[in-house]
């Protein structure tokens, strides 16, 4: 079966601070990889997409970067941390195909300081 | 417009109540569907997809108006362990990328 594995779960940083937030999945291959976030009591919005190693689409303009190292393991990741940053991020998969829905990791709650 | 709009609620119901809940999508063209469950301060779960014909998984029966863009869940004899906030998601066609709503609350009172 496919999980997928997020972390830290929580994390504190200070502003200016780097950030680095790891996302792997297991059991399946090929996947497409996505980054949302969440901030308090709204909803997903999502920041990147990949559907294959090197392949990064980014959604909206922002402090973050995002990397695809290898087919299963998705990476988030920023130099300098801003207040505007904090939220709970979460990495999901799905197979490739228009039918399909996303699986959510369990997500990593960053609070910038 | 937003791409899914949801009503936000709360939805604040008895124990063995039903409660249902729409969301609507602004692409008409859209062709996958779905239900996801999430609670507190943790990942959405996917609850169900929806498909053209409506589907049935227990209590939960989710239903696809394509005429007026929306989909609807509805929750039967609801248990205390229902109250979550329910999020639809969207795909607009020959894309793979979920849009999602801002969820709709639900809580089960005893």
């Amino acid at each position: 079966s496919q999980t997928i594995h997020q972390w830290p779960a929580t994390l504190v940083q200070p502003v200016g601070s780097p950030l680095s937030l790891e996302c792997t999945v297991e059991g399946t291959s090929n996947p497409n990889l996505y980054w949302y976030r969440q901030a308090a009591g709204r909803g997903l919005q999502l920041l990147f997409y990949s559907v294959g190693i090197g392949q990064i689409s980014s959604e909206v303009p922002q402090n973050l970067s995002a990397s695809r190292p290898q087919d299963r393991q998705f990476i988030l990741s920023s130099k300098k941390l801003l207040l505007s940053d904090s939220g709970f991020y979460l990495c999901a998969w799905s197979r490739q195909g228009v039918n399909y829905g996303y699986t959510f990791g369990s997500g990593t709650r960053l609070t910038v300081v | 417009r937003k791409e899914v709009e949801q009503d936000p609620g709360p939805f604040n119901v008895p124990e063995g109540a039903t409660v249902a809940f729409n969301c609507t999508y602004s692409n008409s063209a859209s062709q996958s569907f779905f239900w996801y469950r999430q609670d507190c301060r943790k990942e959405p779960k996917l609850l169900m997809s929806v498909y053209s014909s409506g589907n049935e998984d227990g209590r939960f029966t989710a239903q696809l108006n394509r005429a007026s863009q929306y989909i609807s869940l509805l929750i039967r004899d609801s248990k205390l362990s229902d109250s979550a906030t329910y999020l639809c998601a969207v795909k607009p066609p020959n894309d793979y990328k979920l849009s999602f709503g801002a969820g709709t609350t639900v809580t089960v009172r005893a």
